[in-house]
């Protein structure tokens, strides 16, 4: 089994629909975050958890809401999904005080009609 | 501004060696990263440079040159499962210590 698990893997939703995209990971780690990933781009990260009680935007944060359920658990929260949403999107976890080497999930590609 | 600059595609043959570059422009500098994606596939750490010199870590070295702004990966004894995305991340201590990637490298081999 995988030690960092998203769901759904795939999604396909139309314009205006709420969608949360799950992550949970068996790693310990104290730090988890989602990125998304868009071709000819590099990974952008959206927010990052360094625990339960910590949440912290990243670039590109506007659009997505996020919830840290317990150590293990990092969800991510489109309100209203708009189509240039449409990614492939990764949730990771590191341990320790920098973001150092970096778990990453299997991916939830997500297609906004 | 951020800028991490990488080539899009590169092209190698089966047994040869290839050198992907990568150039960085950033607030800070603690760390560069080379992560490997094959495709359709999570990203999976492959080296990790904050001294200047280079890493050898099996048929797969990392050079890094911080006055430069440059880090190159080396493969070596190329194998058809090494084709895949490589990203080149810098860690910023003035973006709260996160990755900022560059748009990776899409690495061919062929026979």
């Amino acid at each position: 089994d995988a030690d960092v698990t998203q769901t759904p893997r795939n999604r396909i939703t139309k314009t205006g629909k709420r969608i949360m995209l799950e992550c949970s990971q068996t790693k310990g780690h104290d730090r988890m975050y989602w990125y998304r990933q868009d071709p000819g781009l590099g990974l952008r990260l959206i927010y990052y958890s360094f625990d339960v009680k910590d949440i912290n935007k990243g670039e590109i944060s506007d659009g997505y809401s996020v919830s840290r359920q317990a150590q293990a658990k990092f969800s991510l929260s489109l309100e209203s999904a708009i189509p240039n949403q449409t990614a492939l999107y990764f949730c990771a976890t590191s341990y320790g005080a920098e973001a150092g080497e970096l778990f990453f999930g299997e991916g939830s590609r997500l297609t906004v009609l | 501004g951020q800028n991490i600059d990488q080539p899009t595609e590169m092209t190698a043959t089966e047994g040869a060696i290839v050198q992907i570059n990568c150039t960085y422009q950033t607030s800070g500098f603690n760390g560069l990263f080379w992560y490997q994606q094959h495709a359709g596939e999570a990203p999976t750490f492959l080296s990790y440079n904050v001294l200047d010199g280079l890493e050898e870590k099996g048929r797969f070295s990392s050079f890094l040159s911080r006055s430069k702004g440059y880090s190159y990966l080396l493969l070596k004894e190329l194998q058809m499962k090494d084709s895949a995305s490589y990203l080149c991340a810098v860690r910023d201590p003035w973006s709260n210590y996160q990755l900022i990637w560059g748009a990776g490298t899409k690495l061919i081999i062929k026979p």
